[in-house]
């Protein structure tokens, strides 16, 4: 089955402890993504990598990191996590055709910073 | 990219057709529109998209004004599953493939 997966799915943490979200799609997609969704700011993108080896940042970078080392796979590193980056993240991916652009989205993992 | 107006909610009988409208008076002649969903807090799914002419598929159909201002999804039987938040998005082709998202409209399906 084509999907998106995230883990994990929900986490509660404490302030500074270093965690990763994995991502992994089985589409063989170039394109991977991640938002954070909060109330009343919807969503908003984090870090997208168009390929292999090549990340950039959306519209809200600071206090994550990212790396695409794999096609499948686009983690999501929180290297000393803070109250404010208590939130819903979601995973997307998508083929890079033109006319085409359907995004894949994950689960969603529910994140809480203590 | 153009920005989106939609109603904040919408209510819709069980069996009936859902349209939800949106405005983009904005649009630029290369910017497609996208309809997405999401159910409760899971992920976003994508409904549709298009560019000038009407579209359709096996989830809904998508009918854009002449003019490109305005679209309607049209769920045509909605159930109690389509009750969700409904995103239109406008965006060109290409670059960050970034989605913008903006506040959608709730739509409930009664029974």
């Amino acid at each position: 089955e084509a999907q998106v997966t995230q883990n994990p799915r929900y986490l509660i943490t404490v302030t500074g402890k270093k965690l990763t979200v994995t991502c992994s799609q089985n589409m063989n997609h170039e394109y991977m993504s991640w938002y954070r969704q909060d109330p009343g700011l919807g969503l908003r993108q984090i870090y997208y990598s168009m390929n292999v080896e090549v990340t950039d940042k959306g519209d809200v970078p600071e206090g994550y990191k990212v790396s695409r080392k794999e096609k499948r796979n686009f983690p999501l590193i929180l290297e000393s996590p803070s109250p404010n980056q208590t939130s819903l993240y979601f995973c997307a991916s998508s083929w890079r055709l033109a006319g085409y652009n359907e995004q894949f989205f994950g689960p969603g993992t529910r994140l809480t910073v203590l | 990219d153009a920005k989106t107006t939609q109603p904040p909610s919408m209510d819709c009988a069980e069996g009936r057709a859902a349209n939800l409208p949106c405005n983009h008076s904005t649009i630029s002649g290369n910017e497609y529109v996208y309809w997405y969903r999401q159910i409760h807090s899971q992920g976003p799914q994508y409904i549709i998209h298009g560019l000038k002419n009407n579209e359709t598929n096996e989830m809904a159909s998508l009918i854009i004004t002449e003019d490109r201002k305005s679209s309607t999804l049209i769920l045509p039987h909605a159930t109690l599953r389509d009750t969700a938040v409904y995103y239109c998005i406008v965006r060109t082709q290409g670059g960050s493939e970034k989605l913008v998202f903006g506040k959608g409209t709730k739509l409930t399906v009664n029974p």
